[in-house]
């Protein structure tokens, strides 16, 4: 199984603020890799695909890059509405997996 | 617009089974297939399988195997995922989710909370 480990665990930030959050997997998932936003009491949303596509209707202040084996996700300028809990989840090979979540507090 | 809705929260002894639906509209249900995900309380994602809408065709993680069965009625456009021989550690929220190819899971039901107790 492809491991997926996402850092840090746990991130505080202010709104305007830059904020990174990588995903390292455990071989290479080719440009496999998707990002979701969980908030407290809802399921996951789908946020990009395919390392860089945005999801529609997703804000242009996401944005993912990478290949083979790191990853990030990039929030450009943190607004209120994005403090919450971020996922990388593999679809290169199955069984698919998730990263433990990064999750990002005010 | 397209969605998955799931079937009513479940309480459970140890050792019973539990059978979750979710039902599709909004798109053509063969076309993509659903993926099963829980998340235990306070814990991250963890992914349980996958059901062909199509085929049926059937992958689940190694670590539910041998206790969980995965089908669909395409009539209905609904999907179902049953667990066996609950176990405490079984209490999860568990989701439905359409699998649009490689690009992710696009559409989520609402979850579905199962409580072993």
């Amino acid at each position: 199984d492809i491991q997926m480990t996402q850092s840090p665990s746990s991130l505080s930030a202010s709104v305007g603020d830059r904020v990174t959050i990588t995903c390292r997997a455990s071989q290479s998932t080719g440009n496999y890799l998707n990002w979701y936003q969980q908030k407290a009491g809802t399921a996951p949303k789908l946020l990009i695909y395919a390392t860089s596509t945005l999801q529609s209707g997703v804000p242009s202040r996401f944005s993912g890059s990478g290949s083979g084996t790191d990853f990030t996700l990039t929030i450009s300028s943190l607004q209120p509405a994005d403090f919450a809990t971020y996922y990388c989840q593999q679809s290169y090979s199955s069984p698919w997996t998730f990263g433990q979540g990064t999750k990002v507090e005010i | 617009q397209s969605q998955l809705v799931q079937s009513e929260p479940e309480v459970k002894q140890p050792g019973a089974s539990v059978k979750v639906s979710c039902k599709a509209s909004g798109y053509t249900f063969i076309a993509y297939g659903v993926t099963w995900v829980r998340q235990a309380p306070g814990q991250g994602l963890e992914w349980m399988g996958r059901i062909s809408a199509f085929s049926s065709g059937t992958t689940y993680a190694q670590k539910f195997h041998d206790r969980v069965t995965m089908t669909r009625d395409s009539s209905t456009s609904t999907a179902y995922m049953e667990l066996r021989s609950l176990r405490f550690d079984d209490t999860a929220l568990y989701y439905c989710a359409r699998e649009n190819g490689n690009d992710g899971f696009d559409i989520w039901g609402q979850g579905t909370m199962v409580t072993v107790s």
